[in-house]
């Protein structure tokens, strides 16, 4: 079965601009996370998203959004980016909330912010 | 403050050496935790789910145990193709969030 597509797979972007990245969910799954991966601060959750509604959130700025369309498809959106939103952006699906059961992660977007 | 943190930070083994990575966390309360392998380039591959002290789990020449304060992943008789950086993660009983560890980086030598 398809995996994880996460689109685009690589985006530059100018500070100060906003940026909306895609997540497509294997299918049947309804819930799809977010997660920012650097060098420096590893792997932080974003926020997750299950039924078109935001369950749960991490600790980022109001400038990081998303949400979760009824395909179970989810984008998430950054705005007025700053340098160090430079980053590997992964989303991950399951098919409940809450990670309880296996999530499957996709390759990532790769934003670099100039 | 809820922390996650893992050692060492990267572990050379020569083929067949067996040896064992820890995580090691405060938080407020532990809903879960979990262990991934992620290849370079790729996202996390989910390996475990461990979600109360005395539980073990294994798969193939992987083996992960939790106490109430840390959990191991036993690597036994490793092949090269077991390098990857491993991550492990708490998910919180407040607010069922998340928080990484930094991951251990394996290199198995053939």
């Amino acid at each position: 079965k398809a995996g994880v597509t996460q689109t685009p797979r690589y985006l530059i972007k100018t500070r100060g601009q906003q940026v909306t990245l895609s997540c497509s969910p294997i299918s049947g799954h309804r819930s799809v996370s977010w997660y920012q991966q650097t060098p420096g601060q590893g792997l932080q959750f974003l926020f997750e998203y299950f039924s078109e509604t935001q369950r749960n959130k991490g600790n980022f700025p109001g400038r990081f959004s998303g949400r979760q369309f009824s395909n179970s498809r989810s984008e998430m959106n950054v705005s007025t980016l700053e340098l160090g939103d430079s980053a590997l952006y992964l989303c991950a699906s399951s098919l409940s909330a809450g990670m309880n059961t296996e999530a499957f992660f996709g390759q990532g977007t790769r934003l670099t912010v100039v | 403050e809820d922390q996650v943190t893992q050692s060492p930070e990267a572990l050379r083994l020569q083929e067949g050496e067996s040896s064992s990575l820890n995580c090691s966390y405060t938080v407020s309360g532990l809903r879960g935790l979990f262990w991934y392998r992620q290849d370079p380039g790729k996202g996390p591959e989910f390996l475990f789910t461990l979600y109360s002290a005395g539980e073990e789990k294994e798969k193939e020449r992987l083996k992960a145990t939790l106490t109430k304060k840390e959990s191991f992943l036993h690597i036994t008789a490793p092949k090269p193709e077991d390098s990857a950086t491993y991550l492990c993660a708490v998910q919180l009983t407040r607010g069922q969030n998340f928080v990484f560890g930094p991951g251990t980086r394996l290199s198995v030598l053939p």
